[in-house]
């Protein structure tokens, strides 16, 4: 089955930096890759996602990349906000109806103000 | 009006009782799952139906038995409640099969004494 991996577990930037949080996948039939934030104590909620015909999708200050070849796929979150802190999950599904998602292991990202 | 809806959002109780979740979205969505947050934030899928039809059954305990009675609900039954059983229980629903955003409910966190 796919097994998606996540790194890094933990993440800390100054306010204004910009945040990268890396994914790798092992089922190279997956073909949609999306994003979800979860606030503490909250619904985990889409907030990008990219299918594998597309290289790169940008959404305000969000964008991931796909790099099909090395089955690897990157969020980018430019000049973070304190709101921005969350967990983030990475996941993939392959091609198919009913292909199950498998989630990441999830990075938390803390921004300091 | 909430898309994906879940009661209760707290379920405290003992070890060996039964209990159950439920679950309904109104989004017109005819794919359903349930997924499992443990401390680790980890998110594990459980089960997923399609139209009422169970597509998804993962490495469960049978004291697990989910139940649709249509594509709008789709209900969680837990027998004999073990202490690994805490954690918090997300219901999300997506238009056909794995390859579409899911929307999440805002969960149930079940704690066993």
């Amino acid at each position: 089955g796919e097994n998606v991996e996540q790194h890094p577990s933990t993440l800390s930037v100054q306010e204004g930096d910009s945040a990268v949080i890396k994914c790798t996948y092992s089922d190279s039939a997956s073909n949609y890759f999306p994003w979800y934030k979860q606030e503490l104590g909250k619904r985990p909620q889409l907030i990008i996602d990219i299918r594998s015909n597309v290289g790169e999708k940008k959404d305000q200050r969000i964008a991931v990349t796909l790099n099909k070849t090395a089955k690897h796929f990157s969020l980018h979150i430019t000049e973070t906000q304190p709101e921005d802190s969350a967990v983030y999950f990475c996941a993939a599904s392959g091609a198919g109806g009913y292909q199950k998602v498998t989630f990441g292991t999830g990075t938390k990202l803390q921004v300091i103000p | 009006d909430t898309a994906v809806s879940q009661t209760p959002k707290y379920l405290v109780t003992q070890m060996g009782n039964d209990k159950s979740i439920k679950c309904e979205q109104n989004l017109g969505h005819d794919t359903m799952y349930w997924y499992k947050q443990d401390s680790k934030k980890f998110l594990k899928i459980m089960f997923s139906y399609n139209n009422k039809e169970l597509i998804i059954n993962e490495t469960v305990p049978n004291r697990f038995s989910p139940k649709s009675p249509d594509k709008a609900h789709l209900n969680l039954h837990i027998n004999s409640l073990e202490l690994g059983d805490s954690a918090v229980y997300f219901c999300a629903s997506s238009l056909r099969g794995g390859n579409q955003p899911q929307h999440f409910g805002d969960g149930t966190r079940l704690s066993i004494l």
